[in-house]
């Protein structure tokens, strides 16, 4: 059984500090990393990609990786109360046979307070 | 920008009826996938569909639950008799390729059984 591991929160940041949001996974051999935003009743959009150890950089947002620690990670700079939302992380089936069956975690809440 | 359209956006059945929920993927997508998210629960992987048939499926993806492209647009999931456990958020996705980095959802359709 593939997991995918999150803590739940709620995590609570003033205003224009970082957030920072960890996830582990269980199938070593996975590829590809997803972080999704989740604003409540609403449905997942992807925000961040990786497939490479180190870190990857978009605007605010930065996506950490380790393979060898099963440990993906999401840092947001300058947090913004509009960033208040659930992130989840997933992680597509790894192998040949994969048709973007995604796992999800169960998502960290996010509030950030003004 | 292009999106994953769903109908209806909330239903409301009795416990036993049939329900179909419908689903317009982005046009030059060809993978298309149904996730579910219960209240307060993860996102879940129902069933993935190429190439006009079913690629993989999941153990929550029950003799109960079907999926169709009736024509070139739409795809649905027909719930042949509904339970009480099946109220829930379903999400309709669809991306370019396989390999699960370009997945887009749906804005859900809110299923209530009573």
């Amino acid at each position: 059984q593939k997991e995918v591991e999150q803590n739940s929160g709620p995590l609570s940041v003033p205003e224009g500090a970082i957030a920072s949001l960890n996830c582990t996974y269980s199938d070593r051999g996975s590829q590809s990393f997803f972080w999704y935003r989740q604003y409540s009743g609403k449905s997942p959009e992807l925000i961040m990609s990786i497939y490479s150890n180190g870190d990857k950089e978009d605007g605010r947002f930065t996506a950490q990786l380790n393979k060898a620690s099963q440990y993906v990670s999401l840092l947001i700079r300058d947090s913004q109360p509009s960033d208040s939302a659930t992130y989840l992380c997933a992680v597509p089936n790894a192998g040949g046979t994969s048709y973007g069956k995604l796992t999800f975690g169960q998502g960290t809440i996010l509030t950030v307070h003004p | 920008e292009p999106e994953v359209t769903q109908t209806p956006s909330h239903q409301v059945t009795q416990m036993g009826q049939e329900v179909i929920l419908r689903c317009v993927p982005i046009s030059n997508h060809l993978y298309f996938y149904w996730y579910r998210q219960i209240l307060g629960q993860k996102v879940e992987f129902l069933v993935s569909f190429y190439n006009n048939e079913i690629s993989e499926k999941s153990e929550i993806f029950d003799d109960q639950f079907s999926v169709e492209r009736p024509d070139g647009s739409n795809f649905t999931l027909k719930i042949r008799s509904t339970k009480l456990e099946d109220s829930a958020m379903y999400f309709c996705a669809s991306s370019v390729d396989r390999v699960g980095n370009t997945i887009y959802f749906g804005e859900g359709s809110w299923l209530t059984v009573v």
